[in-house]
């Protein structure tokens, strides 16, 4: 079963413009990252942000969490061509012996039209 | 390597066959986990080891799906009776403790 929803399930934008992908999820979380789909390869992570964490940068990527509503946001600021892939969202709970749990979304899949 | 390694990266299996899915994770990686991503799908947890030890095995889908990491290193994922909704990318992430994982390009599975 797969714990966070993106949204929206696709997105089509112009080069430049900024892009916002959605993340709402179930369950108390520790962690909640970000990866990155090319179509046919493997999933590339972007971003890490911690249950006690509102809000982190790394480059043109913004990754906000809100645990009261469950839910975090992807921001890319000025988009390029090479940022179209599909993009999931996954939460992370620690749970007994050493044991973790990473689950994934359904993603959303982004488009950037040069 | 510098990277996760599957293979095979295609496989395609006559149903009823038997699979074997190998993943070499980053050398010194303790957790590895496997993911079943159907088209147009987020990765489906199937299992995960720490070193040798399989301690979550809950995401497996059937009996016929078993896993094992012997030696704390490589991980096979084995798949017998191989049936259409087996058709599938198999995935493999390997990672130090609980931070990010590191994922290889995955084995493509197609059951005629």
């Amino acid at each position: 079963s797969q714990q966070g929803e993106e949204d929206p399930q696709a997105l089509s934008i112009q080069e430049g413009e900024n892009a916002t992908m959605n993340c709402s999820y179930k369950t108390s979380i520790n962690n909640l990252q970000w990866y990155r789909q090319n179509s046919g390869r493997g999933l590339v992570h972007l971003i890490l942000i911690r249950s006690n964490e509102r809000e982190k940068h790394s480059g043109r990527l913004r990754v906000t969490l809100d645990t009261s509503k469950k839910s975090s946001s992807l921001l890319i600021t000025a988009s390029r061509a090479a940022d179209t892939a599909s993009y999931f969202c996954a939460t992370v709970l620690y749970s007994g012996a050493g044991s973790y749990q990473l689950t994934f979304g359904k993603g959303t899949k982004l488009s950037v039209i040069p | 390597g510098a990277g996760v390694s599957q293979s095979p990266r295609y496989k395609v299996a006559k149903r009823g066959q038997d699979v074997a899915l190998r993943c070499d994770p980053i050398s010194g990686h303790v957790s590895l986990f496997w993911y079943q991503q159907a088209l147009g799908q987020g990765p489906e947890f199937l299992t995960y080891f720490q070193n040798e030890a399989q301690l979550d095995k809950s995401g497996l889908p059937s009996d016929r799906f078993f896993a094992e990491r012997p030696e704390g290193s490589v991980s096979t994922l084995k798949i017998q009776r191989t049936q259409q909704e087996d058709s599938a990318v198999y995935l493999c992430a390997s990672s130090q403790q609980t931070g990010e994982l590191f994922f290889g390009e995955g084995s493509r599975l197609t059951v005629l």
